[in-house]
């Protein structure tokens, strides 16, 4: 069935360094990617998103490209800051007869002062 | 066009007793997730809802929980004989209906969630 693998947390960081964030995922179709965030003690925002094969989300300094050849949505980040510290969550969605979403497990990030 | 709307916020319940935990969609959708979320931990999905339907409940303990969602109002997820283990954040998302396009994907859209205390 259709899943979504990402790399374990947690992620820590100092402030200023590049981050990655990966995802790869399994699906049958042609899914929609996501990449949500969920900030301490609130609920999941969406952060960026791709519809088809080379699209590349952006959203708030990170981004993230749509690689069908891999299977991947990995996020990134030039330059992370403290107020990015959070649980990031890659997802998928396809227009199948459930139209269900399927969400990776979920990644803690930690920025460092 | 209100966000998905959950309640209640917080929750406190004895052992043994029940929760009700509501979740109002997104005006014009008619799908509904509920997840849980252990302190630290991910998000695991519970239960898919489509309007009367249960879709997918592949990650609904056999026992003690279920969901609904008629066809007016909103859908509620009930845990019976809450035990401490039940002690969790519930989040709800919905999305609208794809029908039979394909040509089109849409994200989910999340509620505050339910953050349940059982003492």
């Amino acid at each position: 069935g259709d899943s979504v693998t990402q790399m374990e947390g947690p992620v820590t960081l100092s402030e200023e360094a590049f981050l990655t964030i990966n995802c790869t995922y399994t699906a049958t179709g042609y899914p929609s990617l996501f990449w949500y965030v969920q900030y301490p003690g609130e609920g999941l925002q969406l952060l960026l998103k791709a519809t088809k094969a080379d699209d590349k989300g952006s959203n708030k300094g990170f981004e993230a490209t749509y690689r069908k050849e891999t299977t991947s949505f990995h996020l990134e980040k030039g330059s992370v800051q403290v107020s990015d510290s959070a649980v990031y969550f890659c997802a998928l969605s396809t227009a199948n007869r459930d139209d269900k979403i399927i969400f990776g497990k979920g990644t803690r990030l930690h920025i460092l002062p | 066009n209100a966000g998905v709307m959950q309640n209640p916020r917080h929750l406190v319940r004895r052992r043994g007793q029940e929760a009700r935990l509501r979740c109002s969609p997104m005006k014009g959708h008619s799908h509904v997730y509920w997840y849980r979320q252990l302190p630290e931990e991910g998000l695991k999905f519970m239960v898919y809802l489509q309007k009367e339907n249960i879709i997918d409940e592949s990650g609904m303990p056999k026992e003690r929980f279920s969901a609904e969602f008629p066809k007016e109002g909103p859908s509620i997820l009930r845990i019976q004989q809450v035990v401490r283990g039940d002690s969790a954040a519930y989040f709800c998302a919905s999305s609208p209906s794809l029908g039979r396009r394909t040509d089109v994907n849409t994200e989910a859209f999340f509620g505050q969630g339910t953050r349940l205390t059982v003492v």
